[in-house]
This record gives structure tokens, C-alpha cells and sequence, in this order.
């Protein structure tokens, strides 16, 4: 089962900030966060990840509150083309390997 | 582009037929993973290869069969198919470390559809 929970959809104006909430409120010391996100019918994409502290690349920023045990994904200048489903995702160990689950993510539509 | 590729794009097969998917990927990684995704549901873990070997099944029918002769390529072997197995099947590849943080990056999957 996946280890976050994400609202189901979300829309957001062209041109402004969006940000994407997701819970891991299980999540362990030594875990990651993720987020990839998927274009209808294509791989998901990588988008960012974080441990501790806040990131930011060309893509985006991850906000990680204090306790870790939620994230913000912020897309601070949506446009058309981020209309696409975003994962957020913890990973856990299973035989040796991490092992992402991917939940249904948040259904984002950035609209004109 | 991801450095990861598959093919074909898309696939039509008869229940009957054998078929197979490949990917490669060309970013030096070590780890290899199958995903199947249904329509509206989520991605579905089926295998995971670490240094070309089989780490992880998830009750995935014999029909499906994984090979990965070497760390930059995997196949899935398909045969006596259902319906049911019309899927975007996705290939992924990382590099696996002890803990930490390892990216997986995708390939842009294969369309099957199972007449």
C-alpha cells in the first residue's frame, strides 16, 4: 500500500502558484519523499525529492515541514503543459531494494 | 528523454501469440523494474532486478516473464495473454545504493492491447 495520502485533484490558474499537499505521517528517519508526475499515457517524470530540508530546481520547490510527516510541492509559475497527475511518494525496503508504491496522486489541471 | 527506451510503442497480440517487451536503458544503472498501469488505476509494482537479479515478484501470472540478461537491458516475455493484461506496461531503471536517495526514471512505456 502506498504510504501517502494525496487529495485526489486540484486545479490551478495559468500563470500562478501551485502547490500540492501530501501526508507521510508514517514515514522514517531515513526516508526520502518523492514526486514524479505522469502526462496522460506517457513514464512519469522525476520531479524532485527531499529528505530534511527544503529544495528547489528548475522544476519546482519541495517544502518538508519539521516533523516530516507531510510535503508541499509548489510549481510557482503553473502553465498548460503541468497538467498531468503527481505522485508523491515514500519509499520502503523490501528484499534488498526500495521499493517505490505509487498511490493515485493528484490529478492537477492548470487551466487558462 | 530519460535515457530510458523501450519497445515497441505499441503492441496488439491475439491471446494466442507470443510476444516480447524490451527496455534499455543508457544511464549506467544497476537496477531494472517492470510496472504495469491499468486504466485508472494505479502503477503496479511487477518486477525488480538488482545487479541482474531477480529481487522481487509481485504474484505476477507465468504468463508474464522477465529476463535481464545484463544491467542494461530487460525483456518481458509475454504469452497466452487475457484481455485483462491490456496495460501501458513501464519500464524503469535506478541506481541502488544502500539507502539514500535513488532516482528511478521511466521509459515512455508500451501500449498493449490484448484482443
Amino acid at each position: 500500500d502506498a504510504k501517502t495520502t494525496q487529495p485526489t485533484s486540484m486545479d490551478c490558474a495559468e500563470g500562478r502558484a501551485a502547490n500540492l499537499p501530501c501526508n507521510h505521517s508514517t514515514i522514517s528517519g531515513n526516508e526520502y519523499v518523492y514526486w514524479y508526475r505522469q502526462i496522460h499515457s506517457q513514464g512519469p517524470q522525476y520531479i524532485i525529492h527531499g529528505l530534511k530540508n527544503n529544495e528547489t530546481n528548475e522544476m519546482a520547490s519541495l517544502i518538508i515541514t519539521e516533523d516530516r510527516k507531510s510535503s508541499t510541492l509548489i510549481l510557482p509559475h503553473a502553465t498548460l503543459r503541468d497538467t498531468a497527475v503527481y505522485y508523491c511518494i515514500v519509499r520502503s525496503l523490501s528484499g534488498g531494494s526500495y521499493i517505490p508504491t505509487f498511490g493515485r496522486g493528484t490529478s492537477l489541471i492548470v487551466h487558462p | 528523454e530519460t535515457g530510458v527506451t523501450q519497445t515497441p510503442r505499441h503492441l496488439v497480440m491475439g491471446m494466442t501469440n507470443k510476444k516480447s517487451l524490451k527496455c534499455e536503458q543508457h544511464l549506467g544503472h544497476n537496477a531494472m523494474y517492470w510496472y504495469k498501469q491499468s486504466a485508472k488505476k494505479p502503477l503496479e509494482l511487477m518486477f525488480v532486478y538488482n545487479f541482474k537479479e531477480q529481487t522481487e515478484n509481485n504474484s505476477v501470472p507465468s504468463r508474464f516473464s522477465p529476463e535481464c540478461p545484463n544491467s542494461s537491458h530487460l525483456f518481458l516475455h509475454l504469452h497466452t495473454l487475457q484481455p485483462e493484461d491490456s496495460a501501458l506496461y513501464l519500464c524503469a531503471s535506478s541506481q541502488e545504493g544502500r539507502g539514500g536517495a535513488d532516482t528511478q526514471y521511466f521509459g515512455p512505456g508500451t501500449r498493449l492491447t490484448v484482443l
